[in-house]
Formats: C-alpha cells, sequence, structure tokens
C-alpha cells in the first residue's frame, strides 16, 4: 500500500480552462476528504465521499467545483473555468471505516498543486 | 462557528532547544483533536489524535496535550532537530450528521536554525 496517490502534482494553466485532479485512496478506505490549502494557510475543507456518497459539501465549493467518486474508489476534483483564486494545492486524504482501530485517522496525499496564469 | 486558532504564528529556535505550541479551539461537539507536521510543499503527516477522555499523548520527542474543559491543546517538542523544520497543524473533529468533519488551524510555522 503506497498511501493516498494524487496525480498530476503539478497543473500550470491559462485562466478560463479546465483542470481534473485525480485522487486514490488507500485501500479499503470507505471515507475520502478533499481540501484546498493556499500559502501560509491551514487546508479548507471542501467536500467528503463516504463511499461513492458525496455526504457533504463546503460554501467554498462554488458551481464550477465538482467532485465525484463514482465506484467508491478514486475520486475526480473538476474545477471548470478556473480563475486565478482557484490557484492553491488541492490535498486529497481517505480515512478507514468508522469502528476500526485506525478509524479516526486521516491520511493525506501529497496535493495537487495548481497555478492558474 | 467552529474554529481552531493557533499561536504563535511563527516560531524560530535553535537546534537542540524545547518549544511549545499552542491550540484553542470552539468546536462542538468534540470528537478527536489531532497535531499534523506538514513540510512545505507535501500533505500533512499525523503526529498523535486525542480523543475527549486523554489528556497526554506521546510521539518520540513530540508530546501533545489536551484540556476538554479549557478547549486548549499544546503540542511540546523536545530537544529540537533541523528536521523539524515544518508546519504544525492542530485538526479539531466534530460529528455533524453522521459525518467527522475535521476543523483546521493555520498552523504554527517552525524553524529550527544549527
Amino acid at each position: 500500500d503506497t498511501g493516498v496517490s494524487q496525480n498530476p502534482r503539478h497543473k500550470i494553466t491559462k485562466r478560463g480552462q479546465n483542470v481534473t485532479f485525480r485522487c486514490d485512496p488507500i485501500s479499503e478506505h470507505n471515507r475520502l476528504y478533499w481540501y484546498r490549502q493556499t500559502l501560509g494557510q491551514g487546508p479548507e475543507f471542501l467536500t467528503y465521499f463516504q463511499n461513492e456518497a458525496q455526504l457533504e459539501k463546503s460554501r467554498l465549493l462554488s458551481d464550477r467545483f465538482s467532485a465525484e467518486r463514482p465506484k467508491g474508489s478514486f475520486s475526480t476534483l473538476e474545477i471548470q473555468r478556473t480563475e486565478q483564486g482557484d490557484s492553491a494545492m488541492y490535498l486529497c486524504a481517505s480515512r478507514p471505516p468508522s469502528g476500526t482501530v485506525a478509524g479516526n485517522t486521516i491520511y493525506f496525499g501529497e496535493g495537487s498543486w495548481l497555478t492558474v496564469v | 462557528k467552529n474554529q481552531v486558532e493557533q499561536s504563535p504564528q511563527s516560531l524560530i529556535i535553535l537546534e537542540g532547544k524545547n518549544c511549545t505550541l499552542q491550540c484553542n479551539y470552539t468546536v462542538s461537539p468534540f470528537s478527536n483533536l489531532r497535531w499534523y507536521k506538514q513540510d512545505t510543499g507535501r500533505g500533512p503527516v499525523s503526529l498523535t489524535i486525542m480523543t475527549f477522555s486523554e489528556n497526554t499523548k506521546s510521539n518520540g520527542r513530540y508530546t501533545a496535550t489536551l484540556d476538554a474543559d479549557t478547549k486548549q491543546s499544546s503540542l511540546h517538542i523536545t530537544a529540537s532537530q533541523l528536521s523539524d523544520s515544518a508546519s504544525y497543524i492542530c485538526v479539531v473533529s466534530s460529528m455533524t450528521g453522521g459525518s467527522y468533519i475535521p476543523t483546521f488551524g493555520r498552523g504554527t510555522s517552525l524553524i529550527v536554525h544549527p
């Protein structure tokens, strides 16, 4: 098990273009989170999946943002019509099912850096 | 509104010295509190996790404390090393509608100088 995997690790895009990030959680982790982090700030919660169901969605997630987890395994985060303010690191995290010994620990990926020019 | 406040915002210490980072929170209902270490440009890595009934937990040179009454936590780093230079983030989770939603502090940036 190699941990939470995110790709691409870096993406530079022109304003107005669409971008998609992928997250592969640790196998058998049924809970998956997306966060956004800008320099000097802590991660900000975007959305939460339990299996394939999107249970929570932050108000930070505008209509241009959409996340999916179609089969309850990997997840994608798509940003449409990117703006310069979208430049940030997008972190994915996964967590084992509740009731397990490690169920309270969230494991983070290395993040996907987005730069909108 | 659930909030997590960390202090100091940044800290510079000499190698070998000890330091203590603070975390105050207003998260309800409280589920657990974690400290993470985040190296620049990397994802956060868990250091400790504490539930309501725990008031101290150690992980090597890192010792976290929790006072659930005053809603305060601290992370003490003993005999600092250059590799301790990183951002330390306090994360408090609450149970909302059946989902655990973590609230992150902004982090304390620690620089250890030789």
